[in-house]
């Protein structure tokens, strides 16, 4: 059984540039979830979608926005990049309906902001 | 509100020993918990939750945590440790129906040889 997938898993972006990164969950999985990780800030939540609804968000600007298809793949776009979002974004899914398991990881993707 | 504890940055052990890697929640209601490692460069690797149940959770790579409410604790335990346990290590409390996780700050474990 495939894992998460993200792409890209590097990639390098200037200033006030926008990207869009990408999360395949596993088969099956319904819940997609978004993290930022920094060395300053540790592991944060960023949101939450199941069935293509956001159902939960984190404190972030509204540069960061996501997205759930219907065959669960989400997107995360960050617009206006600052060189404080340089981070590895990780992607999570699960099987999402009100269960209390653990949420598997994607390898990140790592955003370079110059 | 939620809250996970990590009080040590790094925990220092020689191959062989036991380890402990201390972690401590902050949560109303029943606490859904989760322990995950992390290598260089790579993503989170699930290692054991404790949802319900014995307090005595056994996961991955023969780790296992013990939970203790009265000391609201999930302390991360292995009897003999090696080399390549060395990493990053999180705690991580799950709010109830949703796949928020609340992460503390993060243990490196260095094992030596």
């Amino acid at each position: 059984k495939a894992g998460v997938t993200q792409t890209p898993r590097y990639l390098i972006k200037t200033r006030g540039q926008q990207v869009t990164l990408s999360c395949s969950p596993i088969s099956g999985h319904r819940s997609v979830s978004w993290y930022q990780q920094t060395p300053g800030q540790g592991l944060q939540f960023l949101f939450e979608y199941f069935s293509e609804t956001q159902r939960n968000k984190g404190n972030f600007p509204g540069r960061f926005s996501g997205r759930q298809f219907s065959n669960s793949r989400s997107e995360m776009n960050v617009s206006t990049l600052e060189l404080g979002d340089s981070a590895l974004y990780l992607c999570a899914s699960s099987g999402g309906t009100a269960n209390t398991g653990e949420l598997f990881f994607g390898e990140g993707s790592r955003l370079t902001v110059l | 509100a939620q809250s996970v504890a990590q009080p040590e940055d790094q925990v220092n052990v020689a191959e062989g020993n036991p380890l402990t890697v201390k972690c401590t929640y902050s949560v109303s209601g029943n606490p859904y918990l989760f322990w995950y490692v992390q290598y260089p460069n790579r993503g989170l690797q699930f290692l054991l939750k404790y949802i319900t149940g014995d307090n005595l959770v056994k996961g991955s790579y023969g780790f296992e945590a013990e939970f203790n409410k009265s000391q609201t604790s999930f302390h991360l335990k292995k009897p003999s440790a090696l080399v390549s346990d060395s990493a990053l290590y999180f705690c991580a409390v799950r709010a109830y129906n949703t796949d928020k996780l609340i992460f503390g700050t993060g243990t490196r474990l260095q094992v030596f040889p």
